[in-house]
């Protein structure tokens, strides 16, 4: 069954402080997302990526990086956590640009 | 830009109550439209897809038809349950033929069914 695990699942950061959220894919698909979800605001699109070694900015970039190192991991980065970036934060992936995303369960970032 | 509105933050029925989440959405060309559910403590999880006017897009019991006049995508379900209390998410993409589409969600509404 097709499978996207996010690590950790939860985290308390300090503010300045880095911070990086693991995302791991069993589904062999080309495309990956990072996503945040607020309260009011839905899921917001932060960066995506369709294949290894390459990323891209979504609608929501400033603050955070993000890597793929391969088919199968995708990470995000914030160098200098932030007050305002707490907020659970979702990774998913998916086989098309048009086909439907397969999400993980979340990570919950606090930051302190 | 792209964007989805649901006009219900929250929504409260009682079982076998008849469920509607309003829609509508602002898009250049001719996006799909989705609808995802998010249950507590997981992720989102497909429901279903729609991508041209007047298709009906369905899944266990919720069903929502494409309308380009009205630039709407309503989900309805004619007998809810308490298993579907939730989060539930309209959202919308490109067209198949676009080199890259993303997902637009709205703000999401919660429904709450009580015995």
């Amino acid at each position: 069954e097709a499978a996207v695990t996010q690590s950790p699942r939860s985290k308390v950061a300090v503010t300045g402080g880095k911070v990086t959220l693991s995302c791991h894919q069993t589904n062999n698909h080309d495309y990956m997302y990072w996503y945040r979800q607020d309260t009011g605001h839905g899921l917001r699109l932060i960066h995506y990526s369709y294949v290894a070694d390459s990323t891209e900015k979504g609608d929501i970039p400033d603050g955070y990086k993000a890597s793929r190192p391969s088919q199968e991991n995708f990470s995000l980065i914030l160098e200098l956590a932030s007050l305002s970036q707490t907020a659970v934060y979702f990774c998913a992936s998916g086989d098309s640009n048009y086909a439907e995303q397969f999400f993980g369960p979340g990570t919950r970032l606090t930051v302190l | 830009g792209d964007s989805v509105t649901q006009t219900e933050g929250q929504v409260a029925l009682s079982e076998e109550d008849f469920l509607t989440i309003h829609c509508n959405y602002s898009a250049s060309g001719y996006p799909a439209l989705f609808w995802y559910v998010q249950y507590p403590g997981e992720g989102p999880q497909f429901l279903f897809r729609a991508s041209r006017d007047k298709e009906k897009g369905s899944s266990r019991g919720f069903e929502a038809t494409y309308n380009k006049e009205t630039t709407s995508f309503h989900l309805q379900k004619a007998s809810v349950q308490e298993s579907d209390s939730a989060v539930y998410y309209c959202a919308l993409g490109g067209p198949a033929s676009s080199s890259f589409s993303k997902l637009v969600f709205g703000q999401g509404t919660s429904l709450s069914v009580v015995p």
